[in-house]
């Protein structure tokens, strides 16, 4: 695989359920974010990690937790979601923090909360 | 703060028209870089162009081209004779010099969506 990549890609969870999105990067990147792009609105960034640490918990709601193992990989473990959490979530990755670093993208999970 | 505005929420031509789309932008950074990235149905984010702050020079690509002027903190994006396949939504977005509160983190405008009717 190449590039980064997003599981599952659809996904429909009720308010009481936990489950979890996973994001890779095979691009040797050091950085990784997660974003919450919903109808309407512009891409909302939720959190950022560099070399594993979270640099950026941009006041997302603590049903919403992040998790990075490693620098290729990044989770978002979601818990007793709202129906106002449904959305495309989506996950990126960048050679470092520096503003002149394009991101790149994954295709996103497209969740929905009932 | 940083702010992108694209003030075009939907734009519809017709196979082979042309078709610019208008970022504006506001930051107090000296050093700033802006993107555009587009979006097709896939879900993915494409990127598409960077430029810095101190380069205002046009830049070309095949069909793409941007116009960058500073002087009205604008960021355009034009299409030339544009077809089916370019149908996505087009972001821009700004992000500020690495070492202040903006780091590199992206802000988006809210998107243009781009159809092309064959």
């Amino acid at each position: 695989e190449t590039g980064v990549t997003q599981t599952p890609r659809h996904l429909v969870m009720g308010m009481t359920n936990k489950k979890s999105l996973k994001c890779e990067q095979h691009l040797g990147h050091n950085a990784m974010y997660w974003y919450k792009q919903s109808a309407k609105k512009p891409l909302e960034l939720m959190f950022v990690y560099s070399l594993e640490e979270r640099v950026e918990n941009n006041s997302v709601p603590s049903r919403f937790s992040p998790e990075c193992p490693n620098s290729s990989h990044l989770f978002l473990h979601l818990h007793t979601l709202q129906p106002e959490d449904s959305a495309l979530y989506l996950c990126a990755s960048s050679p470092s923090l520096r503003s002149y670093n394009e991101q790149f993208f994954g295709p996103g999970t497209r969740l929905t909360v009932l | 703060a940083q702010k992108v505005t694209q003030a075009q929420t939907e734009i519809s031509v017709v196979e082979k028209e042309d078709v610019t789309l208008d970022c504006v932008y506001e930051t107090r950074d000296t050093t700033y870089y802006l993107f555009w990235y587009k979006q097709p149905p896939s879900g993915e984010l494409v990127f598409l162009i960077r430029r810095n702050s101190f380069d205002e020079q046009n830049e070309i690509s095949g069909r793409y081209s941007w116009n960058f002027q500073k002087s009205t903190s604008s960021f355009n994006f034009t299409i030339t004779a544009s077809q089916v396949v370019d149908s996505a939504v087009y972001f821009c977005a700004l992000s500020g010099a690495a070492g202040g509160t903006s780091y590199g983190k992206l802000t988006f405008g809210q998107g243009t969506i781009l159809t092309v009717h064959p």
